[in-house]
């Protein structure tokens, strides 16, 4: 299977300490998004990668949060000094953008197992 | 900012009955998408809506992308145990590709 992988899946970390998180997206997809994901709560939007470029973040996206995708392949998202607020799933996505499309130039969005992050 | 209302919150249905949920937004969608996700993991694609008016069936699910391009129902016919999760639908618009989702419908189904 070559669906998109995130690792770690669970994460328990002390407020103030730095993780890491990865994100594998399905090869050849060159769109990666990162969403973050609270209980009861549908997915919202994070950031997004276009190959290596990042194009767009959310106000969500505090200082202490950092994502880069080095080489248009997998990504990293970082949080720095956690809060118990960040506690959440966080979901790697990815597609395939066609420009030739006429409908959905973006392509379908497929997402990761995600990473539960649960800081204490 | 754009915000999608998905309703019902929650339904408890008998196995082989039909499950019907929808979607509006306050803009207009290029795109509609319907997920659903089991318990601790990630959202798993359904259907996906390219214009308005069109109607798409994947076994048992049809979902339609309505035509003023601000809502989109999902049914679900015959409904069996395995169809238990949370259904979300998602749309967007622009070039950026980035989704928005509703606030789920959570589906329970009664052997």
């Amino acid at each position: 299977d070559t669906g998109v992988s995130q690792d770690p899946r669970h994460k328990i970390t002390k407020r103030g300490q730095n993780v890491t998180f990865r994100c594998d997206p399905i090869s050849e997809h060159n769109r990666l998004y990162w969403y973050r994901q609270t209980l009861g709560q549908g997915p919202e939007f994070l950031t997004y990668f276009q190959n290596e470029a990042q194009l767009e973040k959310s106000r969500l996206l505090s200082d202490r949060f950092s994502a880069e995708r080095p080489k248009g392949s997998f990504s990293t998202l970082e949080i720095q000094r956690t809060e118990q607020g960040d506690s959440a799933m966080y979901l790697c996505a990815s597609s395939l953008e066609r420009t030739w499309a006429v409908l959905d130039p973006m392509g379908e969005q497929f997402f990761g197992p995600g990473t539960r992050l649960t800081v204490l | 900012g754009q915000q999608l209302n998905q309703s019902p919150q929650s339904m408890f249905i008998q196995e082989g009955e039909d499950v019907s949920m929808n979607c509006t937004s306050s803009s207009i969608f290029n795109t509609w998408l319907w997920y659903k996700q089991d318990p601790g993991e990630g959202p798993v694609l359904l259907i996906a809506l390219y214009k308005a008016g069109e109607l798409t069936s994947n076994g048992r699910l049809t979902a339609q992308f309505g035509i003023t391009r601000k809502d989109s129902f999902l049914n679900i016919s015959a409904s069996i145990p395995s169809d238990v999760g949370i259904y979300f639908c998602a749309g967007h618009s622009g070039n950026t590709g980035k989704l928005i989702f509703g606030q789920g419908t959570t589906l329970q189904v009664k052997p």
